[in-house]
């Protein structure tokens, strides 16, 4: 049972252009959301996070949305850059639960020039 | 940075044999975790650890088993090694747990 799920694989775009990657959950006990960073032959970094009495976190050119009543989250990188090229991983946690985060597949982003 | 290492980096391995990655941390957090990654998978949780001598499973720990007798240490053992185990092995801790976890550079190993 795939309780968190990035169902796009992958996503191209332009280097300047906005890049909207997308995460989907259906246990509506968590009260956490986090998105990491991977780079080839790395460990995943975090990027940004959101609790669930929030709607919108930003963080320079990050941003989080939260619709908890989608059970959806995205994260918005404006303007896109040729460093953001990697893996995003978007993550869930319950505080009420065991103290683990539950991980999506991963969108692998790729920026153009 | 959080600091993590991880030993060996990369491991070749023949089926059967027995296989002990190691987890090293310096920051004296409470939370460590093991983890596997593979390609449409993500991360998945193998075991993690809320204190020393104190552990618990994961969603795929069939076939491994853990062990900390130091706040420091985290040990991942593959009794008998198969080939689909073959993937990157990632450690992370966490100070509270949940949340936030910073990430070792991670183990690749290859199970012949």
């Amino acid at each position: 049972d795939q309780q968190v799920k990035q169902n796009s694989p992958s996503l191209s775009v332009q280097e300047g252009r906005i890049s909207i990657l997308n995460c989907d959950y259906t246990n509506s006990m968590f009260d956490y959301f986090l998105w990491y960073k991977k780079y080839p032959a790395e460990g995943p970094t975090f990027l940004i996070s959101i609790s669930s009495i929030k709607d919108k976190n930003e963080d320079g050119r990050f941003t989080v949305f939260l619709n908890k009543s989608a059970k959806h989250l995205s994260l918005h990188i404006v303007p896109s850059q040729p460093g953001d090229s990697a893996v995003y991983f978007c993550a869930a946690y319950s505080v009420q639960g065991a103290q683990k985060l539950v991980f999506g597949q991963g969108t692998r982003l790729t920026i153009n020039p | 940075d959080a600091g993590i290492t991880q030993s060996p980096r990369h491991k070749v391995t023949e089926t059967g044999t027995p296989v002990t990655l190691r987890c090293h941390q310096t920051e004296n957090h409470r939370y460590m975790y093991w983890y596997r990654q593979d390609p449409g998978h993500g991360l998945r949780l193998i075991h993690y650890s809320y204190g020393v001598k104190d552990t618990d499973k994961g969603e795929v720990s069939d076939g491994y088993s853990v062990s900390r007798s130091k706040t420091e240490d985290f040990l991942l053992t593959l009794e008998s090694a198969t080939s689909s185990q073959t993937s990157v092995y990632f450690c992370a801790i966490s100070e509270l747990g949940g949340e936030t976890q910073y990430f070792g550079p991670g183990t690749r190993l290859l199970v012949l």
